[in-house]
């Protein structure tokens, strides 16, 4: 249907390592965006991407969209432990304006 | 001040009662949503409207309803509560525009005992 799959659905890192998240669809997505929400916190908008083979950067953290646009990733170099918290990716639903999250990631950072 | 405020922000009720929740926002969106938040399956829309006279369900409506009574304010109720609709409850707005960007309230946490 129009679900998205993330997996992992949790990761535990050592402060210092790399970490990514994946975003799967089977049916092409129009748009893919990814939230971040803290522990005790709401989803706080990270990015959109739109077109096909995307790749943006927000300073450690880089997001792509795949050629196909059926898939996304985040992947954020050397984690801090800031960067805790539940990653969730989202995608757009046609032109009815409704964003259907897929069950995110939560990321621990042990410092 | 939040751009999105939700009352109760927690809220204890029993079987049965009828609960409502609340959502304002000061962004001057037209569009609101609401979510529901359970652990492992992500966030999963409830209801959503894009101005004061649209009202569309979405994937978990079955036990819920809503009323936006203005452009700033959407609430959804609980007609008789049950105990798998404890959860955590969000609002979100957002622009009519490319990005679609949502902005969340800070969450109401209803337990149904």
């Amino acid at each position: 249907g129009q679900q998205v799959m993330q997996i992992p659905q949790y990761q535990h890192v050592q402060e210092g390592e790399d970490f990514t998240t994946y975003c799967n669809s089977s049916t092409t997505l129009s748009n893919i965006q990814w939230y971040k929400q803290r522990p005790g916190g709401h989803p706080v908008f990270l990015i959109q991407l739109v077109k096909s083979g995307e790749v943006k950067k927000q300073k450690r953290l880089t997001f792509q969209f795949g050629e196909a646009k059926k898939n996304s990733s985040l992947h954020i170099t050397a984690t801090q432990t800031t960067d805790v918290g539940t990653y969730f990716c989202a995608r757009g639903s046609g032109n009815t304006g409704k964003l259907i999250f897929g069950q995110g990631t939560t990321l621990q950072v042990k410092p | 001040d939040a751009d999105v405020t939700q009352t109760p922000r927690n809220r204890i009720t029993k079987t049965g009662k009828r609960i409502m929740l609340e959502c304002s926002q000061t962004k001057g969106h037209d569009r609101m949503y609401w979510y529901r938040q359970d652990p492992g399956l992500g966030l999963r829309l409830i209801y959503y409207s894009f101005d004061v006279k649209d009202i569309n369900k979405g994937e978990i409506s079955d036990g819920y309803s809503v009323s936006r009574q203005a452009q700033a304010k959407f609430s959804l109720s609980l007609e008789s509560a049950i105990p798998n609709q404890t959860a955590l409850y969000f609002c979100a707005t957002s622009a009519y525009s490319n990005t679609g960007e949502l902005f969340f309230g800070e969450g109401s946490r209803l337990t149904v005992l």
